[in-house]
């Protein structure tokens, strides 16, 4: 029982490039979220889709873009990444009993 | 607005102590409430909602809607209770949270 699978763990971006973070849920949950945690400012919602085929931004959804194209996988994408973006990504997704959250990617953008 | 505040940033307490990590919430409709808890370097785990009025590892939360507040607390803390803990309320039908900016709980021997 996987839960949900988040890849990579790690990762280093230099300033411009790009990169997908991916998302993966075997829960059957239709709602799925992206968030971003930095030291001492909790955890901001980047984006989140309540469905495949439907996605919609959260607080913090500038420099980002996400896909739903099925009810298991919630890619993330970094265009033009920014030192502003170095931090820890965590996925979850979300059912009855509360939300299962990945292990999160910690990238850092030089 | 719908908010919820963690009033503490950092809590220290000793081995043996109680514990009690403060949460308020701000909603006008019937809140669902959740705690949350990270260990180093780990992944959130949800820890207690409030529908299921469960104790885990020892902690207990009760909502009391008149206080707005929805404490964590345990009678004995235990040092492998070091970790963040997360407030959040559940509020409208997209399930999204609203989150606490956490409590780093610290237990020292």
């Amino acid at each position: 029982n996987a839960g949900v699978t988040q890849t990579p763990k790690f990762r280093i971006l230099k300033i411009g490039q790009s990169m997908t973070l991916q998302c993966a849920q075997d829960m059957n949950h239709n709602y799925m979220y992206w968030y971003r945690q930095d030291p001492g400012m909790g955890l901001k919602l980047i984006y989140y889709s309540v469905g495949a085929g439907i996605t919609d931004k959260g607080e913090v959804p500038n420099g980002y873009n996400v896909s739903r194209s099925t009810t298991e996988d919630f890619p993330l994408r970094l265009e033009l990444a920014a030192p502003s973006q170095t931090s820890v990504y965590f996925c979850a997704s979300g059912g009855n009993y509360g939300y299962t959250f990945g292990s999160g990617t910690r990238l850092t953008v030089v | 607005a719908q908010r919820v505040t963690q009033p503490e940033k950092l809590l220290s307490v000793f081995k043996g102590a109680p514990v009690e990590l403060k949460c308020n919430y701000s909603y006008s409709g019937s809140p669902e409430l959740f705690w949350y808890v990270q260990y180093s370097r780990q992944r959130l785990q949800l820890l207690l909602r409030h529908i299921s009025r469960e104790s885990i590892k020892g902690f207990t939360a009760d909502l009391n809607k008149g206080e707005t507040s929805f404490h964590l607390k345990k009678p004995f803390a235990q040092e492998e209770d070091s970790a963040m803990y997360y407030c959040a309320l559940s509020a409208g039908n997209n399930r999204k949270l609203i989150w606490g900016l956490g409590t780093s709980l610290a237990v020292n021997p």
